[in-house]
């Protein structure tokens, strides 16, 4: 079966510090991947999603940046933190590109507070 | 442009009495219909979808949601309420069309509380 893990699960940083936020998907091959925020525990808003090794589509122009290294990994960075990026952040997956009617699955999240 | 409508913030229920979360959707053609239930610090877990075929879809945990084209809605609905079904609940949709991209477009969410 398929599972997908995040870590950190909590973290709090300062500002003008870097991030990096890592995902990793197990038993699956070619997923696509999506990283969302989500602020004050309600909407969510997606930030990066990824079809290929190397291939990285961002949705809103931000502090952060998105790299998929490895067909199953996929990490969030950020050179230099801001306030507002503090959230919690959700990674998750979808079976092969091209079956336009598969379910995204999520991770447990990141806990992000930045002081 | 797509996009998905959770009218209520938050909706009170009786456990045992029915509940239903509500969904409006806007979207170019067919589209894809999904909910996900969110627990407190925890990620979204899939509830059920809507593709094609009968309107009314069975999912995990009694959930059940309903199709209707005429009114573009896809509300969620539980016979009886259960306590432990107090979460954040997300209604997503994705367009036909959109390629291999799988990108959802979700509503704000609904927060349900059962009172015991």
């Amino acid at each position: 079966s398929q599972t997908i893990h995040q870590w950190p699960a909590t973290l709090v940083q300062p500002v003008g510090s870097p991030l990096s936020l890592e995902c990793t998907v197990e038993g699956t091959s070619n997923p696509n991947l999506y990283w969302y925020r989500q602020a004050a525990g309600r909407g969510l808003q997606l930030l990066f999603y990824s079809v290929g090794i190397g291939q990285i589509s961002s949705e809103v122009p931000q502090n952060l940046s998105a790299s998929r290294p490895q067909d199953r990994q996929f990490i969030l960075s950020s050179k230099k933190l801001l306030l507002s990026d503090s959230g919690f952040y959700l990674c998750a997956w979808s079976p092969l590109a091209g079956i336009s009617t598969d379910t995204q699955y999520f991770g447990p999240g990141t806990r992000l507070t930045v002081l | 442009a797509q996009s998905v409508a959770q009218p209520e913030d938050q909706v009170n229920v009786a456990e045992g009495n029915p509940l239903t979360v509500k969904c409006t959707y806007s979207v170019s053609g067919n589209p894809y219909l999904f909910w996900y239930v969110q627990y407190p610090n925890r990620g979204l877990q899939f509830l059920l979808k809507y593709i094609t075929g009968d309107n009314l879809v069975k999912g995990s945990y009694g959930f059940e949601a309903e199709f209707n084209k005429s009114q573009t809605s896809f509300h969620l609905k539980k016979p009886s309420a259960l306590v432990s079904d107090s979460a954040l609940y997300f209604c997503a949709v994705r367009g036909r069309g959109s390629g291999n991209t799988g990108k959802l477009i979700f509503g704000q969410g609904t927060t349900l509380q059962v009172k015991p």
